[in-house]
């Protein structure tokens, strides 16, 4: 993946497992939250979103859940499978301002 | 797919030099994001264009240059280019460049500068 730089924090996770990806955000006035994947060679591809009126949101197979209080965001992969291995990062926005901003990435492999 | 194309894949050129990429939206899509990623920088926000007009700016050097035309396809310009231009570049899309709206992205442009 390109974004591979030395402080990039790693996760490996055995195939069939559940993964976990945290993210912390920076921003108490940021309302809105993305998780994005970005295979090898690829662009980030959005995986599931979720605004701050909301502690959970389900998607297929993900999960992202937010605390508010703690300005922490996590991403759970059930049943991680091998095309789950990717650089996961989050991103947050607010209303008045136009731009996400993206966290550096957790690269997660899973182990077959 | 994310219905987002950039062109070209890969470019590479030399320093002093001068490339446009190109991107096209979404269909739908209004508005245009182009960010560069290096391998110690992550994701940067450059520009935001929404249906024509510049809505937002990041970290864009003087040197780099976009705009966004009336068939919401848009160029990022650099000129005058230097080694630490190589990076990838991405375009992304959105219905309105609202900030609670997601991105969808392209598979970028890798840039190289020799």
């Amino acid at each position: 993946g390109e974004n591979v730089g030395l402080h990039l924090p790693t996760l490996s996770v055995q195939e069939g497992d559940n993964s976990i990806i945290n993210c912390a955000y920076s921003n108490s006035a940021s309302d809105y939250f993305i998780w994005y994947k970005q295979e090898s060679g690829k662009g980030p591809q959005f995986i599931i979103d979720i605004r701050s009126n909301m502690d959970k949101r389900q998607g297929q197979r993900v999960t992202v859940l937010l605390n508010k209080t703690v300005k922490h965001l996590s991403l759970q992969i059930a049943a991680t499978q091998p095309g789950d291995s990717a650089v996961y990062f989050c991103a947050e926005g607010f209303f008045g301002n136009e731009k996400l901003t993206f966290g550096t990435g957790t690269r997660l492999t899973i182990i077959p | 797919d994310s219905g987002v194309t950039q062109t070209p894949k890969h470019l590479i050129t030399a320093t002093g030099q001068r490339v446009t990429l190109r991107c096209s939206p979404r269909s739908g899509d209004l508005s245009v994001y182009w960010y560069q990623q290096s391998l110690d920088q992550g994701l940067q926000f450059l520009i935001q264009y929404y249906n024509g007009e510049e809505r937002a700016k990041g970290n864009i050097l003087e040197r780099f240059s976009a705009q966004q035309f009336p068939d919401l396809h848009s160029e990022l310009n650099l000129s005058s280019l230097e080694l630490g231009d190589s990076a990838l570049y991405f375009c992304a899309s959105s219905v309105t460049g609202a900030s609670n709206q997601p991105q969808h992205f392209g598979d970028g442009t890798r840039l190289s500068i020799l």
